[in-house]
């Protein structure tokens, strides 16, 4: 079965220093993952996703993540936290082997400090 | 401007009591989605519908039911067989169902209705 690991509930930086969210996954097959985010009381919005292009993958508002296929990860980082960043993120993985089944993480609060 | 439009947004509901979560997109998406978001457990699907008339039970169906009459709405009804129907759901839809033919599409999410029972 796939599975997705979200290493950190809670991660907290100041403004301006790096962003670094941690995600591994467990997938038989040739996973698809994203990057979601969710500002509070709101909906989820994607930010990134691999589909097996290219491994370091760019997204909206400066985050960028690159799949790893032998550490089995999906890490999102951003150079420059910015105050706007503080919300809820979701890694997800999607796989063909499993029906294209989206598995959520259980999400990583990101709390920026000015 | 398209989107999709979750109503109500809050919601109470006293125990035995079924409610009906509207969701409504004018994306042209064949593809719905209900998901449940509980503090600390991301994101569990509940139903999921890729074509009109159609759909399908997710991971935690119990105790809700669907509609799909109409491609743009995928009305949820949240019944009193749910045991603990306090909750923040979201509805989201997609181009093609998530890896359809080739790749998994995006999903595009609501945003969300809160429902308190009490």
């Amino acid at each position: 079965a796939q599975s997705v690991t979200q290493l950190d509930s809670h991660v907290s930086v100041s403004e301006g220093t790096p962003v670094l969210l941690r995600c591994n996954y467990s997938s038989s097959y040739s996973p698809s993952l994203f990057w979601y985010v969710q500002h509070p009381n709101k909906g989820l919005q994607l930010l990134l996703k691999y589909t097996s292009a290219a491994t370091l993958v760019k997204g909206i508002n400066g985050f960028e993540a690159e799949f790893k296929k032998s550490e089995t990860s999906f890490h999102l980082t951003k150079p420059s936290a910015h105050m706007s960043d503080a919300a809820e993120y979701f890694c997800v993985v999607s796989d063909r082997g499993y029906g294209n089944k989206l598995v959520f993480g259980a999400g990583t609060i990101l709390r920026v400090k000015s | 401007d398209g989107g999709i439009t979750q109503s109500p947004k809050y919601l109470f509901r006293k125990e035995g009591q079924n409610v009906t979560l509207s969701c409504e997109q004018n994306l042209n998406h064949d593809a719905m989605y209900w998901y449940r978001q509980d503090p600390g457990q991301g994101l569990r699907l509940i139903y999921y519908s890729q074509i009109v008339n159609d759909f399908q039970k997710g991971d935690i169906a119990e105790g809700y039911s669907v509609s799909r009459e109409k491609k743009e709405s995928f009305p949820l009804t949240v019944t009193s067989a749910q045991k603990n129907p306090t909750a923040f759901y979201l509805c989201a839809s997609s181009m093609q169902p998530p890896g359809g033919v080739s790749q998994p599409g995006e999903l595009f999410f609501g945003e969300g209705s809160r429902l308190t029972v009490l």
